[in-house]
Order: structure tokens, then C-alpha cells, then sequence
């Protein structure tokens, strides 16, 4: 299994461009999440979805939006990038059921808005 | 809303020395308590998990944490670090189908 995915890794961005972060996983798993994480700030929830067609807001998700339409995926859309958006995203996914709770994270996306 | 917080941002210690990362939450309801670790440049990876029964959790590379539900406590403890434990700790809580993260603790093991 692959397990979560991630892409891009790294990706420049001017300000006002627009971009999705992809993020598929093969586990089956109904729980997706979207977290930034910047220094000394740990990780900050965007957006979280508890099965397809089901998303809800995190802490952070001014400045972004999400889709659901199937179990394996979940982009992350920025539609008018800021600087303050610069920072590095994970993509994670868990089920209950079949990961006992336990998360799993993507490798990160590097994120530079300039 | 569940919150967690960590002490002591920066970490500094030899090698062979004892860690111990405190981790308080704050949430009414079951409690799910993670450990996880970031190697400089690698994403998050799970050190240990607290689900239920034993509040003494073992973990992988030697580390362990102690779940105290009267001091809203889940510490991470390792008895003796090597170099390669040079990283970022986070400790997370599982509440409302969300994951809250702590600031982390910035780790640095001098050989």
C-alpha cells in the first residue's frame, strides 16, 4: 500500500495565483484531514472530512477550500495565495474502524508564496 | 474544543541523557493520545498511542509515556537518548473526529 499521498512536494506560488495540493489514499480510510504546520506553531487543522460528500472546518480554513467527491481523495484548493499561506501542508487519513483511531500522515507539501 | 499544550519549546541534552516531554490536554470527553516524531525534513511518524487500559504505553526506538487522567497528563519519557532521537515531538489529541496538536518540543541531542 502506498498509503497517503501528497503532491506537488514543493511548489513556488506568486500572490493571487491559485492551486489545488492533491492528496489520495488507498487504505480505505472514511477520515481525511488538512493540517499547515509553520514554526514553533505546530500543526493547525484546515479542513477535515468524515467520509465522501462530508467536509467540515478545522482552526485555519480562511483562505482555503476542499472537496470530497470520492473516499481516496481530498485537494486542497488556494484560490487567491497570500504570503501568510506559505508554509509546509500534510494530508492525513485514519478510520476508526480498521486503524484503531491511528492517523496517518502524507510526506508534506512545501508550499512558497511569493 | 480540545486543546494540548507543550512545555519547553528547545530541548538540549547529551547523549545517554533522560528525556521527559510533558503534554497537559484539556477535553471532556474519551481521550486518544498520540506521541508522534519529525525527523528534520521527513513528515510526522507515530512514536506511541494511549487508546485505553494500561496508562503505561510503550513505544518504538525505546520511548514510552505514562497517561495520567487526574493530571490530564500523557508524558513522553525515554531513559537514555541517542543522537539519532535529534528531532520534533509533537503530542496530539483525538477528540471530535479531529486531531489537535500540541506546539511541539524541539529536541537536540548533542553527541
Amino acid at each position: 500500500n502506498a498509503g497517503v499521498t501528497q503532491t506537488p512536494k514543493f511548489r513556488i506560488l506568486k500572490i493571487g495565483q491559485s492551486m489545488t495540493l492533491q492528496c489520495t489514499q488507498d487504505m480505505n480510510h472514511n477520515y481525511m484531514y488538512w493540517y499547515r504546520q509553520d514554526p514553533g506553531m505546530g500543526l493547525k487543522l484546515i479542513y477535515y472530512s468524515v467520509g465522501a460528500g462530508i467536509t467540515d472546518k478545522g482552526e485555519v480554513p480562511n483562505g482555503y477550500n476542499v472537496s470530497r467527491s470520492t473516499t481516496e481523495d481530498f485537494p486542497l484548493r488556494l484560490e487567491l495565495a497570500a504570503p501568510s499561506q506559505t508554509s509546509v501542508y500534510f494530508c492525513a487519513s485514519s478510520d476508526p474502524g480498521s486503524s484503531g483511531n491511528t492517523i496517518y500522515f502524507g510526506e508534506g507539501s512545501w508550499l512558497t508564496v511569493v | 474544543a480540545q486543546s494540548v499544550s507543550q512545555h519547553n519549546h528547545h530541548v538540549i541534552l547529551s547523549e545517554a541523557a533522560s528525556l521527559e516531554l510533558g503534554c497537559n490536554y484539556s477535553y471532556g470527553g474519551t481521550v486518544n493520545l498520540f506521541w508522534y516524531v519529525q525527523y528534520p525534513g521527513q513528515h510526522l511518524q507515530l512514536l506511541l498511542k494511549y487508546f485505553s487500559g494500561d496508562p503505561l504505553v510503550k513505544g518504538i526506538k525505546g520511548f514510552e509515556a505514562e497517561f495520567i487522567k487526574s493530571k490530564f497528563s500523557f508524558n513522553l519519557r525515554k531513559p537514555s537518548v541517542q543522537w539519532s532521537d535529534t528531532a520534533e515531538y509533537f503530542c496530539a489529541l483525538l477528540g471530535n473526529n479531529r486531531l489537535a496538536f500540541g506546539k511541539g518540543n524541539q529536541v537536540v541531542v548533542i553527541p
